[in-house]
């Protein structure tokens, strides 16, 4: 079946901008998880949705970032007024429900000038 | 602050060896462990999961848990070319805020040399 899908690929904005990345699960997958990888790091918890509620947002950064999931599904993050600090490889995972294997999309890169 | 530590490499062996990828985590309540695999560029792959003490055999992977030492290991037998990339271990356990975000080592560079 079909993985976890994550658009745009690429995203190339100016800092200053704001930013929309969006993230489609695995089908029938309950939790979803944003991370992000800068270069030379490991990956980074964002936040956590079960369902459409974020339990943990613990992870965001700054109130630069937020993210909402509706239906159960498809969730978007958005940076608002981007930094350059902010490029890096945003990653999505899903699980079939908590606690369960962590699936990855293919990540989409953001760069800020 | 829970915390994963692996050896950032590289580690290089040649082809048809046996390549051992080592981490240790802080956290005892860790309940869950996995090894993802990242080529340059892409994004984690699952290689395998391990839940109890003990060895788990998966084709040429065996994955190896020692909750007493807070240690995970990751064998590779008959190293290919193919498997050149960097290993990630990661691990799971309820966060305290209610959810089973993965903490993630830094990962290990492999280089398998023909």
């Amino acid at each position: 079946g079909a993985g976890v899908s994550q658009s745009p690929s690429n995203k190339v904005t100016e800092k200053g901008k704001d930013v929309e990345l969006r993230c489609d699960p695995i089908s029938g997958h309950t939790a979803l998880y944003w991370y992000r990888q800068s270069l030379g790091q490991g990956l980074e918890f964002l936040i956590y949705f079960q369902g459409n509620s974020a339990p943990d947002k613990s992870g965001l950064p700054s109130d630069r970032f937020s993210a909402e999931r509706t239906g159960g599904s498809v969730s978007t993050l958005t940076i608002q007024r981007t930094q350059q600090e902010d490029s890096a490889v945003y990653l999505c995972a899903s699980s079939l429900a908590e606690a369960e294997t962590q699936y990855f999309g293919p990540g989409t890169r953001l760069l800020v000038l | 602050q829970k915390e994963v530590e692996q050896n950032s490499g590289p580690l290089s062996v040649p082809e048809g060896a046996i390549a051992s990828l080592n981490c240790t985590y802080s956290d005892r309540g860790s309940q869950s462990f996995f090894w993802y695999r990242q080529y340059s560029g892409k994004s984690p792959e699952l290689i395998m999961f391990i839940y109890s003490n003990g060895d788990k055999e998966d084709g040429r992977f065996t994955a190896q848990l020692n909750k007493a030492s807070q240690y995970v290991s990751l064998l590779i037998r008959d190293s290919q070319p193919s498997d050149s990339a960097t290993y990630l271990c990661a691990v799971n356990g309820e966060s305290g805020a209610g959810s089973y975000q993965l903490t993630f080592g830094k990962g290990t560079k492999l280089s398998v040399i023909p």
